[in-house]
């Protein structure tokens, strides 16, 4: 079965770009209808959708990041990628990828999941 | 943007119990609502879909109501793999998460 697992650096500095790539495992991400999804949950609060990519490249963004959030996607690699620049404490989080199901014969829903990475912002 | 607003935050109940957890959308989202369960330190678990459709391997216990703007995940007997806190999430437009219901024991 499709597997998902996060990468990237565990701290990053003020100011700077926290970078996070998942990999899909089991499945192509090429293969359906689906979008590829990020998410975080600082420590002790909610989650937050940070948006998603398309096979195609397409993507959209929580309107509350838009300005901030690129999400990338790498077919060969079967691969897609979150950026966000000029982090502060606040984007200290538990970042997951997941892969949301908005079509037939699924019609919705957050499934699988990866098993999430903390990123902390400090200097 | 479409808000989602859960109750109660916490909810202390015993093994066997009935547990009912309500959520709300600030518009109607239809039947595009899907419940999830955390457990401390583990990523969220997809329970339900499409407001009342139980995701493949949970537990008939599980059930999901709803349509428009009111919801609720019902937990017909309370087990002790139950304790966790459980989250709606709406996929009308964009997506959003309630802010979590945390079921602990009483």
């Amino acid at each position: 079965q499709v597997q998902l697992q996060e990468s990237g650096p565990g701290l990053v500095k003020p100011s700077e770009t926290l970078s996070l790539t998942c990999t899909v495992s089991g499945g192509s991400l090429s293969r359906g209808s689906f979008y590829w999804t990020w998410i975080r949950q600082p420590p002790g609060r909610g989650l937050e959708w940070i948006g998603y990519v398309y096979h195609s490249g397409t993507t959209k963004y929580n309107p509350s990041l838009n300005s901030r959030v690129t999400i990338s996607v790498d077919t060969s690699k079967n691969q897609f990628s979150l950026k966000i620049s000029a982090v502060t404490a606040a984007d200290t989080a538990m970042y997951y990828c997941a892969r949301d199901r908005p079509d037939d014969p699924f019609d919705g829903g957050f499934d699988p999941w990866g098993q999430g990475t903390l990123v902390t912002v400090s200097s | 943007d479409i808000q989602m607003t859960q109750s109660p935050s916490t909810l202390s109940a015993s093994v066997g119990d009935r547990v009912t957890i309500t959520c709300r959308a600030s518009q109607s989202i239809s039947k595009w609502l899907a419940w999830y369960q955390q457990k401390p330190g583990k990523a969220p678990k997809l329970l339900i879909f499409k407001a009342s459709t139980l995701e493949s391997g949970v537990p008939s216990r599980f059930s999901g109501s709803g349509f428009g703007t009111d919801f609720t995940l019902t937990i017909s007997s309370l087990q002790p793999d139950d304790f966790a806190t459980y989250y709606c999430q709406q996929y009308l437009s964009f997506r959003t998460f309630g802010q979590g219901t945390r079921v602990d024991i009483k």
